[in-house]
């Protein structure tokens, strides 16, 4: 089993449209989780950090359930700039501070 | 926010031979740094982890005598992929953690062996 899987898609959704990743770690270690963006032949950037609370950045909302060791994205009011895949990264917060990332998963956003 | 620069960015080079993939903290001083491969529609996946100033810790099935990382200094770490061949052409991503251990991605270096 994979540390962290993702539905590999593609998601394919029009301008304005409303779409949600979901994500699943297997380690219950696991203290630190991310949602990274990354274009095509770009390195990975970090969109938001997730909480336990859930939390927002403008479109962007991101929620974690501990219990289910499932992190989600949602992303509102898609944008066609938005299309890319996004990762999502886990991070055991031991002494080797490693990220785990996800396969990813790819968003194609259409006008 | 912090910059980490890869050199070069991209390379083709012939079977058999040897790339040295320099990573560069050009703000801050990073005392660990990571190497990443990348396969086409694939996920990062970590090679290893370089601390300045000692030996880096490899992951599992990743060989150290055919990619030899150097971090002789808090700024610079250096990946060789020796005696490279077609198998080992890939994404290579760096990145550098700071005082936060947030880590920061180099642009990456695209290997191409023919």
């Amino acid at each position: 089993r994979k540390e962290v899987e993702q539905d590999p898609g593609p998601f394919n959704v029009p301008e304005g449209a409303t779409v949600a990743f979901n994500c699943t770690y297997s380690n219950s270690a696991s203290q630190s989780f991310f949602w990274y963006r990354q274009d095509c032949r770009k390195e990975p950037k970090l969109l938001m950090s997730v909480y336990s609370s859930g939390n927002e950045d403008g479109r962007f909302t991101a929620q974690l359930n501990r219990a289910s060791q499932y992190i989600s994205l949602l992303i509102r009011d898609s944008k066609l700039s938005d299309s890319a895949t996004y990762l999502c990264v886990v991070n055991l917060m031991d002494s080797s501070y490693k990220l785990i990332f996800g396969s990813g998963t790819r968003l194609l956003v259409r006008p | 926010g912090a910059v980490v620069s890869q050199h070069p960015s991209w390379v083709i080079c012939k079977s058999g031979t040897s790339v040295k993939i320099e990573c560069r903290s050009l703000d801050f001083q990073a005392t660990t740094m990571f190497w990443y491969r990348q396969f086409p529609k694939q996920s990062l996946m970590l090679m290893a982890t370089s601390n300045e100033g000692s030996k880096a810790t490899y992951e599992q099935g990743v060989e150290k005598d055919k990619f030899l990382i150097n971090h002789a200094s808090l700024t610079l770490s250096t990946l060789t992929v020796t005696s490279a061949h077609p198998e080992d052409s890939s994404f290579y991503i760096c990145s550098a953690a700071g005082d936060r251990n947030e880590q920061f991605f180099g642009p990456g270096t695209r290997l191409t062996v023919l």
